[in-house]
């Protein structure tokens, strides 16, 4: 059985610091690429991040370039996101997915994770 | 990023059918197709179809899906309860080197 679980949510003040895990079960982690896709408060679902099955290729969505980096260790089949310089407007639900590409992305996600809270506040 | 276009509600008689659509171009769904996911508030989205129209294992056969030029199109027949549920779709974007959603559409089954 596939599993994906976030941690590593939680509230923290503009300008802090995050770092999300989620660990993985149930397929041979290092064979597929994974991403990030978050959810606002209200609004759909938005990419964020996708690293490669070898971890050698990372992608960015605009909003968190600079900001933000993802990375993974295959021997633990955990993949992280970093997030500094947080802002109001990264206050989401952030999920990670399995794409089902294998040497880079595919837009396509076969598996997702439950899901971490993040909330950026004063 | 540029994103894939849907409408933003539909709402639909119980045991009626739905299609909805997602407009992209010819770098996204034009080129490789889109894929569906439903997303019930709260629980993590679950993918329906990929690559123009393959379900995964335990996906009903009410849902189906299909593409047109730079227009991909989901059809849910035989409308359920369960069916009300948030329904986006993506692709890869090969002038981006990323994945683009569409903004999702809300289906309302009455």
């Amino acid at each position: 059985e596939v599993q994906l679980v976030e941690s590593g949510g939680g509230l923290v003040q503009p300008g802090g610091s995050l770092r999300l895990s989620c660990a993985v079960s149930g397929f041979t982690f290092n064979n597929f690429a994974m991403d990030w896709v978050r959810q606002a408060p209200g609004k759909g679902l938005e990419w964020v991040s996708l690293i490669s099955g070898s971890g050698d290729s990372t992608y960015y969505e605009d909003s968190v370039k600079g900001r933000f980096t993802i990375s993974r260790d295959n021997s633990k089949n955990t993949v992280y996101l970093q997030m500094n310089s947080l802002r109001a407007e990264d206050t989401a639900i952030y999920y990670c997915a399995k794409d089902m590409g294998r040497l880079r992305g595919s837009g396509t996600y076969d598996y997702w994770g439950q899901g971490t809270l993040v909330a950026v506040s004063s | 990023q540029a994103g894939l276009t849907q409408p933003p509600s539909l709402s639909k008689d119980l045991r009626q059918t739905a299609t909805i659509t997602c407009t992209g171009t010819t770098y996204n769904v034009g080129n490789q197709g889109a894929a569906w996911l439903q997303h019930h508030q709260g629980h993590p989205p679950k993918l329906l179809s990929y690559r123009n129209g393959n379900r995964p294992s335990g996906i009903s056969e009410r849902f189906s899906a299909s593409r047109s030029g730079n227009t991909a199109s989901l059809t849910i027949t035989g409308l359920q309860p369960e069916d009300e549920a948030d329904y986006y779709c993506s692709a890869w974007d090969s002038s981006l080197s990323a994945p683009v959603f569409g903004g999702g559409t809300k289906l309302s089954v009455l």
